[in-house]
């Protein structure tokens, strides 16, 4: 049973970078795309982008400016850097395994509610 | 790019059954996922696929698809159904996720 755990810095200011890591936890690494997405509160759910284990991305085009999706086989995690945040970035940021033969999500990992206030 | 509509909220009385629809012209190429998220956890997959269901998602959930529009089916609601629903695929250029609307399920 796989179980993604997540963690990273709750808290920002304006113009700092959000950085958060997710941890894989039993199944396959390799066999599988990682995807992050958020949820601003009250509001539905945006795609960010992904990554496959070789490291090959693709993100959100509304995002691709300032995002980074890295991953490191060695430990089985990928993480997320979103640069120059603003208050519209205020969300919970779920990480996920992604299924490539039909793109769906499953599981997500706990999110996390990142905050950004001066 | 490629958006997904779906209905804001819908109700269905205990035990009746409800759908819950996702539009958008990339559901031509690809199946929908459907997701149930309840206040305050993860969301959680309960379709994939044509029609297919998790571990553990009882089989009063479907999937169904037809041209343009995607379709969640809940057959004898319970009040344990009660959350938001949100539908997902690929978008028309096969390279980017998208998220439907949302989709608001209260069990009368």
């Amino acid at each position: 049973q796989v179980q993604l755990q997540q963690w990273g810095a709750g808290l920002l200011k304006p113009s700092e970078t959000l950085s958060l890591t997710c941890a894989v936890n039993g199944g396959s690494f390799s066999d599988y795309f990682w995807g992050w997405i958020r949820q601003p509160p009250g509001k539905g759910l945006e795609w960010i982008g992904e990554i496959n284990h070789g490291g090959s991305t693709t993100y959100n085009p509304s995002l691709e400016s300032r995002v980074t999706i890295s991953v490191d086989t060695s430990k089985n995690q990928f993480s997320l850097k979103l640069s120059s945040v603003t208050g519209a970035d205020t969300a919970v940021y779920y990480c996920a395994r992604v299924d490539w033969g039909g793109w769906w999500f499953d599981p997500w990992g706990q999110g996390t509610l990142v905050t950004v206030s001066s | 790019s490629s958006e997904l509509t779906q209905d804001p909220a819908v109700s269905v009385a205990l035990g009746q059954t409800v759908r819950i629809t996702c539009q958008g012209d990339s559901l031509r190429s690809y199946f929908a996922s459907w997701y149930q998220q309840k206040p305050g956890q993860a969301p959680v997959l309960v379709i994939y696929g044509k029609d297919n269901r998790p571990s553990g998602i009882p089989d009063r959930f479907s999937g169904s698809s037809s041209g343009d529009t995607a379709s969640l089916t809940i057959t004898g609601a319970q009040a344990e159904d009660e959350a938001d629903y949100y539908c997902n695929s690929r978008d028309t250029s096969g390279r980017h996720n998208v998220f439907g609307t949302g989709t608001k399920v209260t069990v009368l």
